[in-house]
């Protein structure tokens, strides 16, 4: 148990369907981070908010929204997905400022058919 | 080329043997980190150095800054230690780790 929580932990959704990704930390912590795990590659860096600002947006496409409505918590909204936006999404939050440890959720398996 | 190169890919191991793990870069860093990814997902910050050597239990992480190369090693294998490691870079002020592609160890019976 990591103090970072996630859900749903697995997703499965239609190209038409909207849904929403909730992860919540207890570490307060005033970073939060999602990532995109896909097989068999490098974590990517989806999004970072530091003290509820969005400091990084690394190129995602729209129909991946994220929201932070406190330092606590994280969403990331999907709607219109592709089926190779399947992957597992990761959650993680640490101290904003360098040299930091992060701490991972343990991830929303997501499968879009 | 890669900005990190981690060593293996894959590697299977008899419970008990001394376990290394390396990861190699190529750029200026100001810390580096060593986490573990179980097969169910959930990532576990294991380790993150700047210089010289840590250790946690039967792990242990070394860092030449000069070489630009890690080292993880496990000793006294395990199989509970079958997981996928993973080395990241940090640089400095932002928040984005550089992530290597990750070494999966399995450790038999």
């Amino acid at each position: 148990e990591t103090g970072v929580t996630q859900t749903p932990r697995h997703l499965v959704m239609g190209m038409t369907n909207k849904k929403s990704l909730k992860c919540e930390q207890h570490l307060g912590h005033n970073a939060m981070y999602w990532y995109k795990q896909s097989a068999k590659k490098p974590l990517e860096l989806m999004f970072v908010y530091s003290l509820e600002e969005r400091v990084e947006n690394n190129s995602v496409p729209s129909r991946f929204s994220p929201e932070c409505p406190n330092s606590s918590h994280l969403f990331l909204h999907l709607h219109t997905l592709q089926p190779e936006d399947s992957a597992l999404y990761l959650c993680a939050s640490s101290q904003a400022g360098a040299s930091y440890e992060q701490y991972f959720g343990p991830g929303t398996r997501l499968t879009v058919t | 080329k890669n900005e990190v190169e981690q060593s293996p890919q894959n590697l299977t191991a008899q419970e008990g043997e001394f376990i290394t793990i390396n990861c190699s870069y190529s750029v200026g860093i100001s810390a580096l980190h060593w986490l573990q990814q179980h097969p169910g997902g959930g990532i576990v910050s294991l380790f993150m150095l700047s210089s010289g050597k840590k250790k946690h239990g039967r792990l242990i992480a070394t860092i030449n800054i000069q070489e630009k190369h890690s080292s993880l090693h496990i000793t006294a294998s395990h199989p509970r230690d079958s997981a996928v490691y993973i080395c990241a870079l940090e640089r400095g002020s932002n928040y984005q780790l550089i992530w290597g592609a990750g070494t999966k160890l399995i450790i038999k019976p």
